[in-house]
């Protein structure tokens, strides 16, 4: 199984900062992963795919950059609907999810 | 509209078998990849299952393998995931989720989740 690693676990940040959360594959997965954004109580949202390619609909501020076993989330100017919990998904073999990042407010 | 419905999601005692159901809507199950996911409370994404579009192919994580099975029927347009010999551990929210067409893995749209328990 291929192991996804998130730093940090949790993130404290305020309107609009800028933020990055890094995340590790076990082992090269290519350009193989997908960032999700997570709020209580509700399913996943893609962001990110195929490392750095932006999902339509995702605010330009998301974006994404890495290949083989490094990859980050960039979001600058952080807005208020932003504080969530985020997730990376490698895809490259079967798939496996990292274990996210909270983002809350400072 | 893309949309997934779980169902079947209960208490169960440890031991128990269950099966849940996705009802997909706005596409057909023929041409994706679906998968399951799921989510213990509080906790992270956990990746299941998932059988492709002709079911000819099915892949399980290491944590499920042998007790949970994936299965899908065309006519319907639904994908059941039949669970077996759950432990306390299985307790979690259960995402039905589609690939994207195209991709065996990247997953463009979720359920809303069905609750499984597995209490005594």
């Amino acid at each position: 199984d291929i192991e996804m690693t998130q730093s940090p676990s949790t993130l404290s940040a305020s309107v609009g900062d800028s933020v990055t959360i890094t995340c590790r594959a076990s082992q090269n997965i290519n350009k193989w992963l997908a960032w999700y954004q997570q709020k209580p109580g509700r399913a996943p949202k893609l962001l990110i795919y195929m490392a750095s390619s932006l999902e339509s609909g995702v605010p330009s501020r998301f974006s994404g950059s890495g290949s083989g076993t490094e990859f980050t989330l960039t979001i600058r100017s952080l807005q208020p609907d932003d504080f969530a919990t985020y997730y990376c998904q490698q895809y490259n073999f079967y798939s496996s999810f990292g274990q996210g990042t909270k983002l809350e407010i400072k | 509209e893309v949309q997934l419905v779980e169902s079947g999601g209960d208490l169960v005692q440890p031991g128990g078998s269950l099966r849940l159901s996705c009802a997909a809507s706005g596409f057909s199950i023929s041409n994706n990849w679906i998968h399951w996911v799921r989510q213990a409370p509080g906790k992270g994404l956990v990746w299941l299952s998932r059988v492709n579009a002709d079911e000819t192919m099915t892949n399980y994580a290491d944590s499920v393998k042998g007790r949970f099975s994936i299965s899908r029927d065309t006519a319907k347009n639904t994908v059941d995931l039949q669970m077996n010999n759950l432990r306390d551990e299985d307790t979690a929210v259960y995402y039905c989720v589609r690939g994207r067409t195209g991709s065996s893995g990247l997953i463009d749209s979720w359920g809303q989740g069905t609750l499984v328990t597995v209490s005594s």
